[in-house]
C-alpha cells in the first residue's frame, strides 16, 4: 500500500552542495511530477515526465534536473543549492497524463522539506 | 499571469453555513479541472474532479464555466472537519497540472 514514495522527509543543506530527493510509485503510472509549495505561491510543478525516457520542464525548471530511466522512479537533482530553493517539495504521479475531461487523479507522496543555509 | 488563480481568503465560517470558492484559469487549452484539499503540513488530496455538465458529492458541488474559464465550489453545511486548503487545479494540454494558491477555509464551532 505503498503509492508515492519520497526521501528524505527532510534535509538541511549549505549553498552549494548536491543532492537528490527521491520519488518512487509502485502504482504502474506513466505520469510522474515535481512540485515546490512556497507561502504565498501555492505549488509549482518544476519538471514532470509523461513515461520513462521522457522529461520536460515545468513553470520553474531552473536549478533542478531529472530523469526517468524506469516507470517507477523519478528523482529530482539540485546541482548546486541556494537558498532560494528551500521548500517543501512534492512528487506526484497519475495513471496518464492523458487529454480528456476525467484525467488522472494526482497521488502525492508526502513532501520533502529542505532547508538551504 | 497565473494560469491558475484563486482567492486567497481566508474564510472563517460557522458550522453549518454554506460556503463558495471561486477559482479561474487563462489558458483556453485547458481540459480538466478538479479541487484538492490540502490539510495542514499534509500533501494535497483530491476532492472532486469538476465536470462541464457539473457535479456533486454529498454535501459539495463544483461547477465548471468554460467561456468564462471559471470553477467553482460549494460546500453546504460545513462542518468543522472541512477546515482545510482547497486547491484549484487545472490539467492543460493532458500533461501538465496547474495548481492555485489555495483558499483558506476555518469552520468555527
Amino acid at each position: 500500500n505503498a503509492g508515492v514514495t519520497q526521501t528524505p522527509k527532510f534535509q538541511v543543506l549549505k549553498t552549494g552542495q548536491s543532492m537528490t530527493l527521491q520519488c518512487a510509485q509502485d502504482m504502474n503510472h506513466e505520469y510522474m511530477s515535481w512540485y515546490r509549495q512556497d507561502p504565498g505561491m501555492g505549488l509549482r510543478l518544476i519538471h514532470y515526465s509523461v513515461g520513462a525516457g521522457i522529461t520536460d520542464q515545468g513553470e520553474v525548471p531552473n536549478g533542478y534536473n531529472v530523469s526517468r530511466s524506469t516507470t517507477e522512479d523519478f528523482p529530482l537533482r539540485l546541482l548546486s543549492a541556494a537558498p532560494s530553493q528551500t521548500s517543501v517539495y512534492f512528487c506526484a504521479s497519475s495513471y496518464s497524463g492523458t487529454a480528456s475531461e476525467e484525467a488522472g487523479e494526482l497521488f502525492f507522496g508526502e513532501g520533502s522539506r529542505l532547508t538551504v543555509l | 499571469r497565473k494560469e491558475v488563480e484563486q482567492d486567497p481568503g481566508p474564510f472563517n465560517v460557522p458550522e453549518g453555513a454554506t460556503v463558495a470558492f471561486n477559482c479561474t484559469y487563462s489558458n483556453s487549452a485547458s481540459q480538466s479541472f478538479f479541487w484538492y484539499r490540502q490539510d495542514c503540513r499534509k500533501e494535497p488530496k483530491l476532492l472532486m474532479s469538476v465536470y462541464s455538465s457539473g457535479n456533486e458529492d454529498g454535501r459539495f458541488t463544483a461547477q465548471l464555466n468554460r467561456a468564462s474559464q471559471y470553477i467553482s465550489l460549494l460546500i453546504r453545511d460545513s462542518k468543522l472537519s472541512d477546515s482545510a486548503t482547497y486547491l484549484c487545479v487545472v490539467n492543460i494540454h493532458g500533461n501538465q497540472f496547474y495548481f492555485g494558491t489555495g483558499t483558506s477555509l476555518t469552520v468555527i464551532p
